[in-house]
């Protein structure tokens, strides 16, 4: 079955303790794209990546980091995380060998907490 | 990006056909209009796509005006799983290069017993 999947699903943990979201895709897709959703300010890109080793800023990436070494994970890494960083977030992949390049595919989605 | 309203909420009763409109008056002529769905913080899911042509697949169909100014959603028959945010998001196809969607703040669709 063709998925994204992200883990975990929730957590919660404390202002400077560094975490990661993992986040995997079978469906060989070269794009991958993180973002957050916040009520009344909608899903936003965090980072995206067009493929192994190429990855680069969407629209809200401070207190973010992303890396690419595989084509089908791209984990997300909260250095220091901070309470503003409190959020839903997804990952989504797509593949731009199709003709409507944005069809993407989602994960469930990770309810992050900082306190 | 062309810009795309939508209503902030509709109903619809069980069982009928659920018509979800959307504006996009700046389109240009190489954007796809897409819409996906949320339901209750689940990921995004996609329905459909479409340029100029009307679309119909297993879930939905997708009627785009002749002037391509507007688009509407159809549901045919809603049930209450249906109930979740739509959102209609006109993109340029070469917007694949960051892979991102721009996400407005989408139609409430309620479906009622």
């Amino acid at each position: 079955e063709a998925q994204v999947t992200q883990n975990p699903r929730y957590l919660i943990t404390v202002t400077g303790k560094k975490l990661t979201v993992t986040c995997s895709q079978n469906m060989n897709h070269e794009y991958m794209s993180w973002y957050r959703q916040d009520p009344g300010l909608g899903l936003r890109q965090i980072y995206y990546s067009m493929n192994v080793e190429v990855t680069d800023k969407g629209d809200v990436p401070e207190g973010y980091k992303v890396s690419r070494k595989e084509k089908r994970n791209f984990p997300l890494i909260l250095e220091s995380p901070s309470p503003n960083q409190t959020s839903l977030y997804f990952c989504a992949s797509s593949s731009p060998r199709r003709l409507a390049k944005n069809i993407q595919y989602f994960g469930a989605g990770t309810r992050l907490s900082v306190l | 990006d062309a810009k795309t309203t939508q209503p902030t909420s509709m109903d619809c009763a069980e069982g009928r056909a659920a018509n979800l409109p959307c504006n996009h008056s700046t389109i240009s002529g190489n954007e796809y209009v897409y819409w996906y769905r949320q339901i209750h913080s689940q990921g995004p899911q996609y329905i459909i796509h479409g340029l100029k042509n009307n679309e119909t697949n297993e879930m939905a169909s997708l009627i785009i005006t002749e002037d391509r100014k507007s688009s509407t959603l159809i549901l045919p028959h809603a049930t209450l799983r249906d109930t979740a945010v739509y959102y209609c998001i006109a993109d340029p196809d070469g917007s694949g290069n960051t892979g991102k969607l721009i996400f407005g703040q989408g139609t409430t669709l309620q479906v009622k017993p």
